[in-house]
């Protein structure tokens, strides 16, 4: 079973910094298979990445995604406002088919 | 624009089932699957399954096999998700969300489901 960790927990950045998110996994994930989502309190998920390294319609270039293997990063070059949200890494793959890790918070300091 | 509209919040009490709905419009609803991804209290995302929604075939996370049904209807373009012999620990958001090449595209507005005696 393959199981994401997310570090940090959670973030504290000011508006304007750049935040970088981390997401481990326990075995090798295809790059193609790795994304992440922005939440917003009482909202539904929203896809930001996918293919780790692919940004979803809509979404601006400040963020970005990389890595391949067992770690991958999602990188927010300048924080907006808008930008604070939990965000949450997604692998298909090795059983569970799909499975999150378990957030991380970017908080406002 | 693509849509999913999910029924309205449930509560149920333990040992009953609850039937989530979602609606989908905007797209050829036959064209995608459709996952079911689910959320506790404070807690993170949880993806419980898929079903095919041209043939019907799905695929259920091992925890929730023998425990939840997912189908759909065609012809009015609905995808459904029932769970069984509700525990207190199913209190949760149930989410659906449209699947495009492995990742989740459009997601439902959420069915907020308390499970209380």
């Amino acid at each position: 079973e393959i199981v994401l960790t997310q570090s940090p927990g959670t973030l504290s950045l000011s508006p304007g910094e750049r935040a970088t998110l981390s997401c481990r996994a326990s075995q090798s994930v295809t790059s193609s298979y790795l994304a992440w989502y922005q939440q917003k309190p009482g909202q539904a998920p929203r896809l930001v990445i996918y293919g780790a390294s692919s940004r979803a319609t809509g979404i601006p270039d400040r963020f970005s995604g990389s890595g391949s293997g067992t770690d991958f990063t999602l990188t927010i070059s300048r924080l907006e406002p808008e930008d604070f949200a939990v965000y949450y890494c997604q692998q298909y793959g090795s059983s569970p088919r799909y499975s999150f890790g378990q957030g991380t918070k970017l908080e406002i300091k | 624009q693509v849509q999913l509209v999910q029924s309205g919040a449930e509560v149920k009490k333990p040992g009953a089932s609850v039937k989530v709905s979602c609606k989908a419009s905007g797209y050829t609803f036959t064209a995608y699957y459709m996952h079911w991804v689910r959320q506790a209290p404070g807690q993170g995302l949880e993806w419980m399954g898929w079903i095919n929604s041209n043939s019907g075939v799905t695929n259920y996370a091992q925890r929730f096999q023998g425990r939840v049904t997912m189908t759909r209807d065609t012809s009015i373009s609905t995808a459904y998700m029932e769970l069984h012999r509700l525990r207190s620990d199913d209190s949760a958001v149930y989410y659906c969300a449209r699947e495009r090449s492995v990742n989740f595209d459009y997601w439902g507005q959420g069915t907020v489901v308390t499970v209380s005696s």
